[in-house]
C-alpha cells in the first residue's frame, strides 16, 4: 500500500525566508503527488500535483514542488514566505487498484504546521 | 460558483447517539469522497462514491459508520451508537469525475465531538 511521511510535524520561519516541507512517499510504480494546504477552520486546498513529465511542478501562491524519483521526495517550495502562508499543510498520493486504475483515493501524510513570525 | 457545503458545521452529541453529516457536492460533479481527520489517525479515507453508488468502502472504520448518495449529488454519512474515538472532523470533497486527474474539491467539514 502506499504511504506518505512528513518528517517534521512543526515548522517557524520568518516572513520573507525561504521554505521546504519535506514529504516522501512509498509507492513502486510513477505515483501521483499532491500538495494541499488548511488554513484553520477551512477544508482543503490544493497547491499544486504531479502526474507525470517535468519534475517541478508551479502550482498556486507562489508555491513549487520538485519530483525525485531516486528520493521518493516531493518536497514543497517557496522561495519567501508571507504571513498568509501559515496554515497546515498536507503531502498526498493517489492510490492505484490491483489493475493499475484509480479513481482518486487519497492517502495523505500526517502534515505540517508552518508558523511564520513577522 | 459555489463549492462544496457541509453541515451541521458542528455537532456536538453524547456517546451513544446517532448522527447524520451531510454533504452537497459541486454541481455536475459525479465522484465523491469522505475523508476523516482526527489527531491520532490524520486525514483517512472513509468512502467514493461515483454517482449514487459505492465502489470503495474500505474506509468505514466499523459497521455503526455507512453513507449514502441520492441523485447523484447530496450524500450523508451516518454514525450510529457514536463513541468518542469518533470525535473528528468530517471532510467531503467531490470531483468531476473519479479519477486523480481532476482535482478533488473539499468542503469545510463537519467538527464532530462526542462526549
Amino acid at each position: 500500500a502506499q504511504s506518505v511521511t512528513q518528517p517534521d510535524i512543526h515548522i517557524t520561519v520568518s516572513e520573507g525566508a525561504s521554505l521546504e516541507l519535506r514529504c516522501n512517499y512509498s509507492y513502486g510504480a510513477t505515483p501521483y503527488l499532491f500538495w494541499y494546504v488548511q488554513s484553520p477552520g477551512q477544508g482543503l486546498q490544493l497547491l499544486l500535483k504531479y502526474f507525470s513529465g517535468d519534475t517541478l511542478v508551479q502550482g498556486i501562491k507562489g508555491f513549487e514542488a520538485e519530483f525525485k524519483r531516486s528520493q521518493s521526495s516531493f518536497n514543497l517550495r517557496k522561495p519567501s514566505v508571507h504571513w498568509s502562508d501559515a496554515a497546515e499543510y498536507f503531502c498526498a498520493v493517489q492510490e492505484f487498484n490491483a489493475g493499475g486504475t484509480s479513481y482518486g483515493k487519497l492517502t495523505f501524510g500526517q502534515g505540517t504546521i508552518l508558523t511564520v513570525h513577522p | 460558483g459555489a463549492g462544496v457545503s457541509q453541515s451541521p458545521s458542528n455537532k456536538v452529541t453524547e456517546k451513544g447517539k446517532d448522527v447524520e453529516l451531510r454533504c452537497d457536492p459541486i454541481s455536475g460533479h459525479t465522484a465523491l469522497y469522505w475523508y476523516r481527520q482526527s489527531l491520532g489517525q490524520g486525514l483517512e479515507f472513509l468512502i467514493y462514491f461515483q454517482g449514487n453508488s459505492a465502489p470503495d468502502k474500505s474506509g468505514l472504520p466499523s459497521d455503526r459508520f455507512s453513507a449514502e448518495r441520492t441523485g447523484g449529488s447530496v450524500s450523508t454519512l451516518t454514525i450510529q451508537r457514536t463513541q468518542q474515538e469518533d470525535s473528528a472532523v468530517y471532510l467531503c470533497a467531490s470531483s468531476l469525475v473519479g479519477q486523480g486527474l481532476y482535482e478533488q474539491y473539499f468542503g469545510p467539514g463537519t467538527r464532530l465531538t462526542v462526549t
